[in-house]
């Protein structure tokens, strides 16, 4: 069925150093990959987003990069600031109406 | 806040007790998901909706699960004989058809059944 992993399951850097978070999907007919970010308590929120005819995506600090031939893609966060700290939540989706397969997602920690 | 609003935020009950969530979605969009979050994994998919139809559930979704959209606006997710099993974050997220369809989330509604 469709699955979509993600590692590391949680990640610690240094403040001003960059993170990456990487998944991998099942389903090759999957075309639209958010991220979410979900702080302690508080609702996820779309971060950012690739759609599959794009190899890749870049909004200030944040980018996503997409391997369709190998059904990877990442997130870059560059210059991390303490307010990174969440879990972050990769997601595949196959079609413009259908639910959204989450990774277990990436408890990311920055240290001052 | 105009975003998506789920009430309540929580709720306790004892086992074998029925409950009901209800998801108010952003006003113009026409499709809303539900989902559950359990600690330490991401959320999972259990039922959606486009307009008042559902449209697709969820094995997750057992016989005791139901939910409504009767008028294509709020929905509400009712669960019987509940079981400690189905302590979780129920999740609601909205979206519309037009556009991104970019799916936006509630803040969800904390179920603990003791």
């Amino acid at each position: 069925g469709e699955n979509v992993e993600q590692h590391p399951s949680t990640l610690s850097v240094q403040e001003g150093d960059s993170a990456v978070i990487k998944c991998t999907y099942s389903d090759s007919a999957s075309n639209y990959f958010p991220w979410y970010k979900q702080e302690l308590g508080k609702r996820p929120q779309l971060i950012i987003d690739i759609r599959s005819n794009v190899g890749e995506k870049k909004d200030q600090r944040i980018a996503v990069t997409l391997n369709k031939t190998a059904k990877h893609f990442s997130l870059h966060i560059t210059e991390t600031q303490p307010e990174d700290s969440a879990v972050y939540f990769c997601a595949a989706r196959t079609s413009s109406a259908s639910k959204i397969i989450f990774g277990s997602g990436t408890r990311l920690s920055i240290r001052p | 806040d105009t975003g998506v609003s789920q009430d309540p935020r929580h709720k306790i009950t004892k086992r074998g007790q029925n409950v009901t969530f209800r998801c108010d979605p952003i006003s113009e969009h026409n499709r809303l998901y539900w989902y559950r979050q359990t600690l330490g994994q991401g959320p999972e998919f259990l039922t959606y909706f486009q307009n008042e139809a559902q449209l697709e559930k969820s094995r997750l979704l057992s016989d005791r699960f139901s939910a409504e959209r009767p008028k294509g606006s709020f929905s509400t997710l009712e669960i019987q004989r509940t079981e400690q099993g189905d302590s979780a974050m129920y999740l609601c997220a909205s979206s519309s058809s037009t556009g991104r369809n970019i799916q936006y989330f509630g803040a969800g509604t904390r179920l603990s059944v003791l």
